[in-house]
């Protein structure tokens, strides 16, 4: 089914593991984006991508690696995950950018570090 | 930089009668302004957006919001609700000229419908 998807929706690590989330698109959309949400904060940006091999920081990246080999994915990854990393995260893609366009979100991936 | 704030927190509201969601933002520069909606655990979808224009905004569902620049807010507003607007609302915020494709969002607005 055309969308996007986050995988996986419920995630229980340690403190200290390496956690990947995993967002594919099948829109084909130039831009993709993580966000977290957080109680009183909103959504806050970590990390973008307007195309392929194209990354950059966001509003609170520390912590967090992204790649974007092809793409339809966008791999959020946590290297060494800590409980301040406790978050439901969310991936979305536009075809225009965040500036002016829609963005589409995935249902999120809810994260609980112990 | 640019900030979000959405000044209530939760809005209790009954069904039928009519809800705004108030939002004032911050920012040296134009700004592109926009509603998005979260329901029960789903993402978010847009439901409407200023780019320019008429500074009031129609979106979906029945919603609509005013952009007031002297004022610096983005108020949203629906004149009857449904049990099924139970969400949480977020408005943000884009820098017209910013090179990057950032947008900051608000900490978010409960609305729960009563019957």
């Amino acid at each position: 089914d055309a969308g996007i998807t986050q995988s996986p929706r419920y995630k229980i690590t340690e403190t200290g593991r390496q956690v990947t989330l995993m967002c594919h698109q099948t829109w084909s959309h130039s831009y993709m984006f993580w966000y977290r949400q957080d109680l009183g904060h909103g959504l806050r940006l970590i990390y973008y991508s307007a195309a392929a091999d194209i990354t950059d920081k966001g509003e609170v990246p520390d912590g967090y690696v992204v790649s974007r080999s092809k793409t339809e994915n966008f791999p959020l990854t946590l290297e060494s995950a800590t409980r301040s990393q406790t978050s439901v995260y969310f991936c979305a893609s536009s075809a225009t950018g965040g500036r002016t366009g829609e963005l589409f979100f995935g249902e999120g991936s809810r994260l609980t570090v112990l | 930089a640019q900030s979000v704030t959405q000044l209530d927190s939760q809005v209790p509201v009954f069904e039928e009668a009519p809800v705004e969601l108030r939002c004032n933002y911050s920012s040296s520069v134009s700004v592109y302004l926009f509603w998005y909606v979260q329901y029960p655990n789903q993402g978010l979808q847009l439901l409407l957006k200023y780019l320019s224009g008429s500074t009031l905004v129609k979106g979906i569902n029945g919603f609509e919001a005013e952009f007031n620049k002297s004022q610096t807010s983005f108020h949203l507003r629906k004149p009857s609700v449904h049990i099924s607007d139970t969400a949480e609302y977020f408005c943000a915020v884009s820098d017209i000229k910013a090179a990057g494709n950032k947008l900051t969002f608000g900490g978010g607005t409960r609305v729960l419908v009563k019957p």
